[in-house]
């Protein structure tokens, strides 16, 4: 049973426009929400985290929602960019109990077009 | 400073073989991680070292996986025999605390054959 479901697996946004990928999550226990980046060839990075008593983060282009009552999170991709085109993942985790013990989506495969 | 590196990026091995995979951490990071992405799911945990003892290994798959940290420093990670369904990409990550940020390498892609 897969713990956090991830969608889309696949995006394609044209060059200026809004990218959303949406998260939902199964353990009420979890009180850490990470996003990692990846691209080809490298290892997933820390993009943007939040904690359950935030509804909303934003850093930049990138703002996490997050609705505690829906068990759901999202990222947004404010005004995306070619060089945004990576696969992203949403991660859970009971950091005060587990630490990086990670529970990660599916993936969604960002393409942004020029 | 480097980051997390791990060996070889690329392993292709029969069915039955034995492969090992190394990761080393950052220089500090006492705390080592492995995870595995297999036929494009999702990233799963495997276990969680802390110096050179095991902390969390609930998400090994089997006893043909061995994980050792000796000396607290790299990690090694062995598939003694390879079956097919072990083929995927597997990360290792460090933190230089439990709850500190996780820093992942490149990923070993293992496929057996």
């Amino acid at each position: 049973q897969q713990q956090v479901k991830q969608s889309p697996q696949s995006l394609i946004v044209q060059k200026g426009g809004i990218s959303i990928i949406n998260c939902a999550y199964e353990n009420t226990a979890f009180d850490y929400f990470p996003w990692y980046q990846q691209f080809p060839g490298k290892g997933p990075a820390l993009l943007i985290a939040i904690r359950p008593d935030v509804s909303e983060k934003k850093e930049g282009r990138f703002t996490i929602s997050f609705n505690k009552s829906a068990k759901q999170f999202s990222l947004h991709i404010m005004d995306s960019q070619p060089g945004d085109s990576a696969t992203y993942f949403c991660a859970a985790s009971m950091r005060w109990n587990a630490g990086n013990m990670l529970t990660f989506g599916g993936g969604t495969r960002l393409m942004v077009k020029p | 400073e480097a980051g997390v590196t791990q060996f070889p990026s690329h392993s292709v091995i029969e069915k039955g073989q034995t492969v090992t995979l190394r990761c080393d951490p950052i220089s500090g990071h006492d705390n080592l991680y492995w995870y595995r992405r297999v036929m494009g799911k999702e990233i799963k945990f495997l276990l969680h070292f802390v110096k050179e003892s095991k902390q969390d290994e609930s998400g090994m798959p089997n006893n043909r996986f061995l994980a050792e940290r000796t000396g607290g420093t790299y990690s090694t990670l062995k598939v003694q025999p390879a079956e097919l369904e072990d083929s995927g990409v597997y990360f290792c990550a460090s933190s230089q605390t439990p709850r500190g940020e996780a820093f992942f390498g490149q990923g070993t892609r293992l496929t057996v054959v």
